[in-house]
């Protein structure tokens, strides 16, 4: 069974600076999908970024990169020039990579204060 | 922008209740999925639905759940004898094909249950 897991409960981070959420996640398969979702207090779910398992490039999206190590199944989330809007709750997700659609595997979050 | 949409946004219900929890998934998505979180937890998956079946479900999703695409447009879930556990946030998501697409998710039904 996969399990994901983000050992930091609460980050925070200024205004402007720079802040790495960490992810690790345990899996037998080589086919898969990673994401960041962020949870704000409106409690929607919204897609931060994606990283497919075959591609060694990282994925970035605007502020937002990961560092993707797949030999050490690390998966983290740096937000750069960290924005008031960036505070949220934020969950690491694994998918299974097939054709019949896949669940998401959720950590247990970790909610960043941005602090102007 | 196409959105997911989910009704009621909060739901009080007496324990031994049935509900049903709504969701309008995006109108050219075939994939369909609720998860539900408790709150202060994380996230868990329930089911999935394709081709008017369920794909697979979680050891959460017992025999007192069920889901229903009625019409073609709504997607449901039931609840029918509620218990006190089962007060959480339940979360409905759609994707236009299978894995590696991304997942939009409604903005969620709280579900109270007293």
């Amino acid at each position: 069974a996969q399990t994901v897991t983000q050992s930091q409960p609460e980050m925070s981070v200024q205004e402007a600076e720079t802040v790495t959420l960490s992810c690790t996640y345990d899996t037998s398969e080589n086919n898969y999908y990673l994401f960041w979702y962020k949870q704000p207090p409106s409690r929607q779910m919204i897609l931060v970024i994606r990283q497919e398992a075959y591609k060694q490039q990282n994925a970035t999206e605007n502020r937002f990169s990961v560092n993707f190590q797949k030999a050490a199944k690390s998966f983290s989330l740096k937000i750069s020039d960290s924005q008031l809007g960036d505070t949220a709750m934020y969950f690491c997700a694994f998918m299974k990579g097939n054709n019949q659609g896949g669940k998401l595997i959720f950590g247990q979050g970790t909610e960043l204060s941005v602090k102007p | 922008e196409p959105e997911v949409t989910q009704t009621p946004s909060h739901q009080v219900t007496q324990m031994g209740q049935e509900v049903i929890l709504r969701c309008v998934p995006i109108s050219n998505h075939l994939y369909f999925y609720w998860y539900r979180q408790i709150l202060g937890q994380k996230v868990e998956f329930l089911v999935s639905f394709y081709n008017n079946e369920i794909s697979e479900k979680s050891e959460i999703f017992d025999d007192q759940f069920s889901v229903e695409r009625p019409d073609g447009s709504n997607f449901t879930l039931k609840i029918r004898s509620t218990k006190l556990e089962d007060s959480a946030m339940y979360f409905c998501a759609s994707t236009r094909q299978g894995a590696s697409y991304e997942q939009y998710f409604g903005p969620g039904t709280r579900l109270t249950v007293t």
